[in-house]
């Protein structure tokens, strides 16, 4: 079995640059895709990267994903921040035992 | 534009079935490039996920959840369906269903979500 760890809450200023990273607790970041979604309070997750760094149409290019096998980490970096970016963030894995994980989220607040 | 719609009863009583409908409108759930999914947020966690299903009826299942949830398709209404049996307050949760988008690895396990139905919360209460 193998778990995703996030950061509980980050938080930065408006127009600066944030990374929450995602820590595969075992087998390698890099074996199977990570994805990553937003929520924003009372609403549905929605996709802003997956397939580990692609952006689905409709979201900035602000919005950049990657992963870093020395680590065994993925990271989910958001560029000129702005307040509507302020949302809880989760990464989403998988593989052939456990098959689809998620992180324990991260709250992001832009102040 | 594919939208998720959940339906089914907010209130549960302990030990009994929980039971909930996706219908699908805007694309079929035929669509041999997908999966169609269930993933449930208990009030201010996070997101879990619970099974699939391909629309030939072929599911898998959360390990954690398995003994106890059993999904299915109606490609006839365009829909699929979550019975979570054995119930208890630690199954209280928004309930969300979503398309299942397969990867590049091509793995059935693989994939995200996308889109997401707006969620229905279910409460387990005597």
């Amino acid at each position: 079995n193998f778990m995703l760890t996030q950061p509980h809450s980050v938080s930065e200023s408006p127009g600066k640059t944030v990374t929450i990273s995602c820590t595969r607790s075992s087998g390698s970041i890099a074996s199977n895709y990570v994805q990553w979604y937003q929520q924003r309070p009372g609403s549905a997750p929605t996709t802003v990267i997956y397939e580990d760094n692609q952006r689905p149409s409709g979201v900035p290019d602000r919005f950049s994903g990657s992963i870093d096998s020395s680590s065994n980490s993925a990271s989910l970096t958001i560029s000129g921040l702005k307040t509507e970016d302020e949302a809880d963030y989760y990464c989403q894995s998988y593989d052939s035992s456990n098959h689809q994980v998620f992180g324990g989220g991260t709250k992001l607040t832009v102040l | 534009q594919l939208q998720l719609q959940e339906s089914g009863p907010g209130l549960v009583k302990p030990s009994e079935t929980l039971s909930l409908t996706c219908t699908v409108s805007g694309g079929s759930i035929s669509s041999s490039s997908y999966y169609w999914g269930w993933i449930r947020q208990p009030p201010g966690k996070g997101l879990e996920w619970i099974g699939s299903i391909y629309y030939s009826g072929s599911t898998y299942y959360n390990p954690s959840l398995k003994s106890r949830v059993t999904i299915s398709v109606d490609t006839s209404k365009n829909q699929f369906s979550l019975k979570l049996s054995s119930v208890t307050a630690a199954d209280t949760a928004v309930y969300y269903c979503a398309r299942h988008i397969l990867d590049s690895s091509g793995y059935y396990y693989s994939g995200w979500f996308d889109p997401w139905g707006q969620g229905t919360l279910v409460t387990v209460s005597s």
